[in-house]
């Protein structure tokens, strides 16, 4: 049974860098064809990818956020993490992280299995 | 501003059907990317409807159906239920600017 669950709820101040953990079960981030990828949703707004990494370690940024994301994984703890820096209250949302779909041996550029999600608000 | 464009709403009666669009371009749906949806329900995470055009994953009841063309896909609910309404998104991969992937704005579906 595949699960990803998120690090606890955050407060941060503007400028600050925020770090989210994503522990993972019921599959290797080693396996070939395997990512996991991170989203985020403002309250009341729509989804928004962020970063993606692969088995092989190979990664992937939205290009409007490239420049203030790193996202690294450890295998041997079974986690992936996103660091951001210099947050700002419009990066106030929901983040979820999310597993890439693969079936009968081709993976596909979506997702099949998320977090619960993680609420991170940015405020003074 | 969504790569990817979608309605903010549809609505239809129980037992009727709806269908919701997607609009993309070139360097999506145009340059072959494929289309997937996401049903939202509120407070809860994206669960994925339909992958790669017009597959459901296991456990999607077949009411639900996707198609694409060109530079736009839709998404087909037919016999409407009441647990249907919820937000719609639809997502893609994107090659300009290196390569991302993409979502729609999201469509609220109301059932009457």
């Amino acid at each position: 049974q595949i699960t990803l669950k998120e690090s606890d709820p955050t407060l941060v101040k503007p400028t600050q860098t925020l770090t989210l953990t994503c522990n993972i079960s019921g599959f290797s981030l080693t396996t070939s064809g395997v990512s996991v990828g991170w989203i985020r949703q403002p309250p009341g707004k729509a989804l928004e990818w962020l970063a993606l990494i692969y088995w092989d370690d190979e990664k992937l940024y939205s290009p409007s956020l490239k420049n203030r994301l790193t996202i690294t994984k450890d295998s041997s703890q079974n986690q992936v993490v996103l660091t951001m820096t210099n947050m700002d209250p419009v990066d106030t949302a929901t983040y979820y992280c999310a597993h890439r779909y693969c079936h009968d041996g081709t993976c596909y550029q979506t997702f099949d299995f998320w977090g619960q999600g993680t609420l991170v608000t940015v405020s003074s | 501003q969504s790569v990817l464009t979608q309605p903010p709403s549809v609505s239809g009666a129980p037992g009727q059907r709806v269908t919701i669009s997607c609009t993309g371009s070139s360097s999506n749906f145009g340059a072959g990317y494929d289309v997937h949806w996401y049903l939202q329900l509120p407070g809860s995470a994206p669960k994925l409807l339909i992958y790669a055009d017009s597959n459901r994953p296991s456990g999607v009841p077949d009411r639900f159906s996707g198609s694409k063309s060109g530079t736009s896909a839709s998404l087909a609910i037919t016999g409407l239920q009441a647990e249907d309404e919820a937000d719609y998104y639809c997502q893609s991969y994107d090659i300009s600017l290196s390569g991302s992937v993409v979502f729609g704005g999201g469509t609220k579906l109301t059932v009457l």
